[in-house]
């Protein structure tokens, strides 16, 4: 079945300092990856998204990028910030109307 | 615009107990998604509804889950009788029907514990 994995499960960064966060997927049928951040208390909220007919998008601070040959896509976020700091999952859409997810990866940005 | 609400935030029931979670999704969104994350995992998708109709219900566990969303609004998902690992975070989605299936707004989630 679908697949996607994420890596590292944890990321502490000093604050200013840039993070990135890699995930792989096994469908290559794959069209859509969304990154999700989860603050403590809320749902996940899209922060970002990349579609299979681009490389790279940015969005200030956070831009993604995806290899469709190597099947991975990347999130990089510069110039942490403390209020950086929560869990960010990476998805995948398989086109049959469901989102798979990766496990997940808790950033913590130190002060 | 209200977004996407869950109730309750949190319960705590025994093994053999039944619990029902709500979500409310988004005024207009006419496609809903349940999902689960237990510790430490991914968020996996349990089914999705269209109006009241289950679209896809691949990712139920087994039939001690039953989700129902009559009249097309808000919707339940009932455990009966709950096991030990039910155990996780239960998150709602709400989409609108006909825009881009994957832009999905999740609700804050109902931590279910089972003891």
């Amino acid at each position: 079945g679908e697949n996607v994995e994420q890596h590292p499960s944890t990321l502490s960064v000093q604050e200013g300092d840039s993070a990135v966060i890699k995930c792989t997927y096994s469908d290559s049928a794959s069209n859509y990856f969304p990154w999700y951040k989860q603050e403590l208390g809320k749902g996940p909220q899209l922060i970002i998204d990349i579609r299979s007919n681009v490389g790279e998008k940015k969005d200030q601070r956070i831009a993604v990028t995806l290899n469709k040959t190597a099947k991975h896509f990347s999130l990089h976020i510069t110039e942490t910030q403390p209020e950086d700091s929560a869990v960010y999952f990476c998805a995948a859409f398989f086109g049959n109307e469901k989102l798979t997810f990766g496990t997940g990866t808790r950033l913590t940005i130190i002060p | 615009e209200a977004g996407v609400t869950q109730f309750p935030s949190h319960s705590v029931i025994e093994k053999g107990q039944t619990v029902t979670l709500r979500c409310d999704p988004i005024s207009g969104h006419d496609n809903l998604y349940w999902y689960r994350r237990v510790m430490g995992k991914e968020i996996k998708f349990l089914l999705h509804f269209v109006k009241e109709s289950k679209q896809d219900e691949s990712g139920m566990p087994n039939n001690r889950f039953l989700a129902e969303r009559t009249g097309g609004t808000y919707s339940t998902l009932k455990v009966q009788p709950a096991e030990l690992e039910d155990s996780g975070v239960y998150f709602c989605a709400s989409s609108r029907l006909g825009g881009a299936l994957y832009e999905q707004y999740f609700g804050p989630g109902t931590r279910l514990t089972v003891t």
